[in-house]
């Protein structure tokens, strides 16, 4: 069964600097989908930004950008210019084309400013 | 556009107890799913709906939950009995393609079993 692992159960970043949050997976497929659900408190999770394997650039949207390293199975998340509103729960998660999404098990991000 | 409604939105009851809770996706969207995120852990599928019929129900303790989505609309989904164990947020998601893994959710229903 294909497994995500988040590594850190917690991360802090002061206001206005970068952060990166990790992310492995494991698969023996070479066609599927990763992506970054982002949870804020009391507030329902929404889609961040996603990833199809078969493509070799790095997805970006706005501050968020990741790092995709398929030989590594590696999917980190890098969010520029940190934003009080950018506190939450991240969730890495992986999809086999039209199969279910698995989720890591999230990390807190805490923001300071 | 309206966004997924889950009600109630809180609940505690004792074990052995039956709660059922409800979800109505985004207009359109013909997959539904719910998920069960425990305290501390990612959601886990529950079940997949493709409009009316069961994509993939494997994670579903059937012995005590069940679900249904009348009319490829609106769903529910029941636990009876619960157990300690069951207490979580049920989150009800939906999505107008199966393929593309981009998921809406509601806020949530937060179950307590005391």
């Amino acid at each position: 069964a294909q497994t995500v692992t988040q590594s850190q159960p917690e991360m802090s970043v002061q206001e206005a600097e970068t952060v990166t949050l990790s992310c492995t997976y494991d698969t023996s497929e070479s066609d599927y989908y990763l992506f970054w659900y982002k949870q804020p408190p009391s507030r329902q999770m929404i889609l961040v930004i996603r990833q199809e394997a078969y493509k070799q650039q790095n997805a970006t949207e706005n501050r968020f950008s990741v790092n995709f390293q398929k030989a590594a199975k590696s999917f980190s998340l890098k969010i520029s210019d940190s934003q009080l509103g950018d506190a939450a729960m991240y969730f890495c998660a992986y999809m086999e084309y039209g199969n279910k999404l698995v989720f890591g098990a999230g990390t807190i991000l805490r923001v300071k400013s | 556009e309206a966004g997924v409604a889950q009600s109630p939105r809180y609940k505690i009851i004792e074990k052995r107890q039956s709660v059922a809770f409800w979800c109505n996706p985004i207009s359109g969207h013909a997959t539904l799913y719910w998920y069960q995120q425990i305290l501390g852990q990612g959601p886990k599928l529950l079940i997949q709906f493709q409009n009316n019929g069961v994509v993939d129900d494997s994670q579903l303790p059937k012995d005590r939950f069940s679900a249904e989505r009348l009319k490829g609309v609106d769903s529910t989904l029941k636990i009876q009995p619960a157990k300690l164990e069951d207490s979580a947020v049920y989150l009800c998601a939906s999505s107008l393609f199966r393929s593309t893994g981009e998921l809406f959710f509601g806020e949530g229903s937060r179950l307590t079993v005391l």
